[in-house]
């Protein structure tokens, strides 16, 4: 299994700020996802996010709104730059543990721009 | 990515059993069927997969129909614990790297009625 913690859980921000996301696992893991789950809808997968590589983004999403880190096994980051209240959403990071069968998500850091 | 068709909402009795439908009729032989939850305020779960045999586990049930294009979730007794949106997920299970993503539809809101 693999425990996931967020940072911060909640933050209320100011349009055309930037607000980095914290993804800590206890764990050394492979592959990092970063997820969006705007409100009252599922969840979206924003990137892919391997240590040692540059992250793989999905369509619509693109890295200099959403520039992602990665600088080792256990941990990522995802900054969401240049905020507007369209932002406003759930983030999401999950990881895949060796067997790559059952997905971990973390709590989420709920973000709301104003 | 191929897609799945879950009702968007069912409702059961505590301690009743439950059945959670999902279609897939354009499934892939090598798609396995995943099952995640959402509790409320949570990140999803990870619930139980199969590719073609039901499979049990100490949450629930999954059966799959011989053809493949639909699979059945099974909550053999409902709490009210397990009131959450449910997903249905194909996801291939061949090779690595974007083919482990998964992709969520809108999933079934599972109420549990004390």
């Amino acid at each position: 299994s693999a425990v996931i913690s967020q940072k911060p859980s909640r933050d209320i921000c100011q349009r055309g700020t930037s607000l980095t996301i914290q993804c800590q696992v206890d764990s050394q893991v492979t592959m990092m996802f970063w997820y969006r789950q705007q409100p009252g809808q599922s969840l979206t997968l924003i990137a892919t996010a391997n240590q040692g590589s540059e992250a793989t983004y999905e369509s619509g999403f693109v890295i200099d709104k959403f520039p992602i880190s990665r600088p080792n096994l256990t941990f990522s980051t995802l900054t969401v730059s240049n905020m507007s209240p369209e932002d406003s959403s759930i983030y999401l990071c999950s990881v895949f543990t060796d067997s790559f069968v059952e997905q971990y998500f973390g709590p989420g850091t709920r973000l709301t721009v104003t | 990515d191929a897609k799945t068709t879950q009702p968007n909402s069912m409702e059961s009795n505590e301690e009743e059993p439950v059945h959670l439908p999902c279609n897939h009729s354009t499934i892939s032989g090598t798609d396995y069927i995943h099952w995640y939850r959402q509790l409320p305020s949570q990140g999803p779960e990870y619930v139980i997969h199969g590719l073609t045999s039901n499979v049990n586990n100490r949450m629930a049930s999954l059966a799959i129909a011989e053809d493949r294009k639909s699979s059945t979730l099974i909550l053999h007794r409902a709490t009210l614990r397990d009131a959450a949106v449910y997903y249905c997920i194909l996801r291939d299970g061949v090779g690595g790297g974007s083919n482990y993503k998964l992709t969520f539809g809108k999933g079934t809101l599972l109420t549990v009625n004390p």
